[in-house]
């Protein structure tokens, strides 16, 4: 299983909901990631989680919490979000302790604030 | 910042030989040259990577210059599916964040396969 699921595949929410986007893998991997894509854009990394620890945070802002309750599941709870936050938000995941880093990655949820 | 140089855009008819190019000329010596690709509505797949050598596997060819400054990805046949956007990336040597690696994309380039 090389799959890295990814749901709901869309969302559309208001500045004032509270919603959670789900991420899930099977293989083993260690490190997860979220990634923001906004349209005609590149992905741009948020969080790294490894071994279930949050490792790297790129300076996103407290209304986007990430959350790794175990090994093959990662959360994304949304919060009080801007229409800016309108985006695809990316899941991946990855070995760790080796030097190849190939990152799975899911099919995206897309997101609208209104 | 990404570390790399591409194309905005390229056609390419399909059956044909697919070169995208790559420029990273501050690549260091450790770092590797990474390929994804992103199929529209899709989230980016891996394609090959390499340090110095040539690679090639199943999907396509990678050729690195010998100064490592620019590499090309090569796809022997391309067919309509092969439709996407292409990312190079230079991989940072040192792991980050407790043993995994920042992937940094860059604008990429849009391949349009023309029947």
């Amino acid at each position: 299983d090389t799959e890295v699921t990814q749901t709901p595949k869309h969302l559309v929410m208001g500045m004032t909901n509270k919603k959670s986007l789900k991420c899930e893998q099977h293989m083993g991997h260690r490190a997860m990631y979220w990634y923001k894509q906004k349209a005609k854009k590149p992905p741009e990394l948020m969080f790294v989680y490894s071994y279930e620890k949050l490792s790297i945070n790129e300076s996103v802002p407290s209304r986007f919490s990430p959350e790794c309750p175990n090994s093959s599941l990662l959360n994304l709870h949304l919060h009080a979000l801007q229409p800016e936050d309108s985006a695809l938000y990316l899941c991946a995941s990855s070995q760790l302790g080796t030097s190849h880093n190939e990152q799975f990655f899911g099919p995206g949820t897309r997101l609208t604030v209104l | 910042d990404a570390k790399t140089t591409q194309p905005t855009s390229m056609d390419c008819a399909e059956g044909r030989a697919a070169n995208l190019p790559c420029n990273h000329s501050t690549i260091s010596g450790n770092e590797y040259v990474y390929w994804y690709r992103q199929i529209h509505s899709q989230g980016p797949q891996y394609i090959i990577h390499g340090l110095k050598n040539n690679e090639t596997n199943e999907m396509a060819s990678l050729i690195i210059t010998e100064d490592r400054k620019s590499s090309t990805l090569i796809l022997p046949h391309a067919t309509l599916r092969d439709t996407a956007v292409y990312y190079c990336i230079v991989r940072p040597t040192v792991p980050s964040g407790a043993g995994s690696y920042q992937l940094t994309f860059g604008k990429g380039t849009k391949l349009s396969v023309i029947p």
